[in-house]
């Protein structure tokens, strides 16, 4: 099946600072990518639909100034959390949309210190 | 009232046993259903394909009733492997996009 990546696979970073997270489709071309959050012991959130080549549709209750994503080709979205908090440490997961079918990458768990 | 529902579980149960977790959904218009596995601390996966007639892989059946917006999952002959959290996803009013449930976990035991 078509293959996902996201790096890194694992950040830790003090509060503050943003961090910058890359979700690649390694083997199709994706219009659309999909950003998640999953908190421990909860299912995965939807935070925002990446178009490429327009703005990002953000989920109700997600700042659009705080998760910052941009969608410049066909196969990378980039999602950015600025100016992190350790509420932000979440396990972060991007998908990409081959036709029906939805492939996620491996996830990035973010820990804000 | 949430997208998707499931029970959390955790359903503990021997090798060999047949499980089954239901699924419900609140949008009348989805079309789209699938579940989902996953493994703790990775992505998720996608299982099966929900399809009106319901269908079958191998140990995994998987139904839909729309009357009553639920979905299901039957899995006969439980392996050790088989253990994981199942998710259940739903698409909504924009078709485009996908919501969870939290998942049903699952635990297949010697």
């Amino acid at each position: 099946g078509a293959v996902v990546s996201q790096h890194p696979s694992r950040v830790i970073c003090k509060s503050g600072t943003s961090v910058k997270i890359e979700c690649r489709s390694l083997d199709f071309q994706a219009t659309t990518m999909f950003w998640y959050r999953q908190f421990p012991k909860q299912s995965l959130m939807l935070m925002a639909t990446s178009n490429e080549g327009s703005k990002a549709t953000y989920e109700q209750g997600v700042e659009k100034d705080k998760f910052l994503i941009n969608h410049a080709s066909l196969t990378l979205s980039t999602l950015t959390v600025t100016s992190a908090h350790p509420e932000d440490s979440s396990f972060y997961i991007c998908s990409a949309r081959d036709g029906r079918d939805e492939f996620f990458g491996p996830g990035t768990r973010l820990t804000v210190l | 009232r949430k997208e998707v529902e499931q029970d959390p579980g955790p359903f503990n149960v021997p090798e060999g046993a047949t499980v089954a977790f239901n699924c419900t959904y609140s949008n009348s218009a989805s079309q789209s259903f699938f579940w989902y596995r996953q493994d703790c601390r990775k992505e998720p996966k996608l299982l099966m394909s929900v399809y009106s007639s319901g269908n079958e892989d191998g140990r995994f059946t998987a139904q839909l009733n729309r009357a009553s917006q639920y979905i299901s999952l039957l899995i006969r002959d439980s392996k050790l492997s088989d253990s994981a959290t199942y998710l259940c996803v739903v698409n909504g009013n924009n078709f485009n996009k996908f919501y969870f449930g939290s998942g049903t976990k699952l635990n297949v035991k010697p």
